[in-house]
């Protein structure tokens, strides 16, 4: 099993229509959880970082977080064509930043 | 604002020949990580340095080795390429210290990559 799972994808998401990324980890002592964008061919870029059990927002990210379910989620309102791209989920294991294999997101116009 | 620079951008070598990739963090950036990227995988961490020591080391080969230098850049070194090391290597930086129960140093800014080849 990988420390980091996501659905590669594709996912198609009407524009203007909510976009919903999940992914779970598999170590229970990670504390950091965070959310990169990355367009094809350039480097991943943070969006999105949480620490703590529930919702955090930020403009039109929200990202979610249950440790107990070991499960991070990001959701992008309102999505954009230039939304389009892969989301790496990642986790600090023992200040190693682990990332997903990414999901990758295709917003249709 | 100043980025992690990277060089070369790309860089095309033949198997069994040597490679150095070069990273300048942004300043008063004082980690530096190498992560691999192979086509459609997962960024892959290799080593990373704080404050010119090694820190920690993934899954890099013994082929492979890497240092931080006094101005806080890094070089990765990878001798007897092979096929398989035909990769996009990021470099990213992070800045130390815990601000407000966040912890800076877990953001990574990334460089924009090098693009090796290896034929």
């Amino acid at each position: 099993q990988k420390e980091v799972e996501q659905n590669s994808g594709p996912l198609s998401v009407p524009e203007g229509a909510i976009a919903s990324l999940n992914c779970t980890y598999s170590d229970r002592g990670s504390q950091s959880f965070f959310w990169y964008r990355q367009y094809s061919g350039k480097s991943p870029e943070l969006i999105m970082f949480i620490y703590s059990n529930g919702d955090k927002e930020d403009g039109r990210f929200t990202a979610q977080l249950n440790k107990a379910s070991q499960y991070v989620s990001l959701l992008i309102r309102d999505s954009q064509p230039s939304d389009s791209a892969t989301y790496l989920c990642a986790v600090n294991r023992d200040d190693k930043i682990i990332f997903g294999k990414g999901t990758r997101l295709h917003i249709l116009p | 604002a100043a980025g992690v620079i990277q060089s070369p951008r790309h860089l095309i070598k033949e198997k069994r020949e040597t490679a150095t990739l070069k990273c300048y963090p942004i300043p008063r950036h004082d980690t530096v990580y190498w992560y691999q990227q192979g086509p459609g995988q997962d960024p892959q961490f290799l080593i990373s340095f704080y404050e010119k020591m090694q820190s920690d080391k993934g899954s890099i080969p013994d082929r492979f080795s890497a240092q931080q230098f006094s101005d806080y850049h890094s070089e990765l070194n990878m001798s007897s390429l092979e096929l398989g090391d035909s990769a996009l290597y990021f470099c990213a930086s992070s800045f130390p210290g815990s601000v407000t129960g966040e912890f800076p140093h877990e953001k990574l800014f990334f460089g924009s990559g090098t693009q090796l080849s290896v034929l």
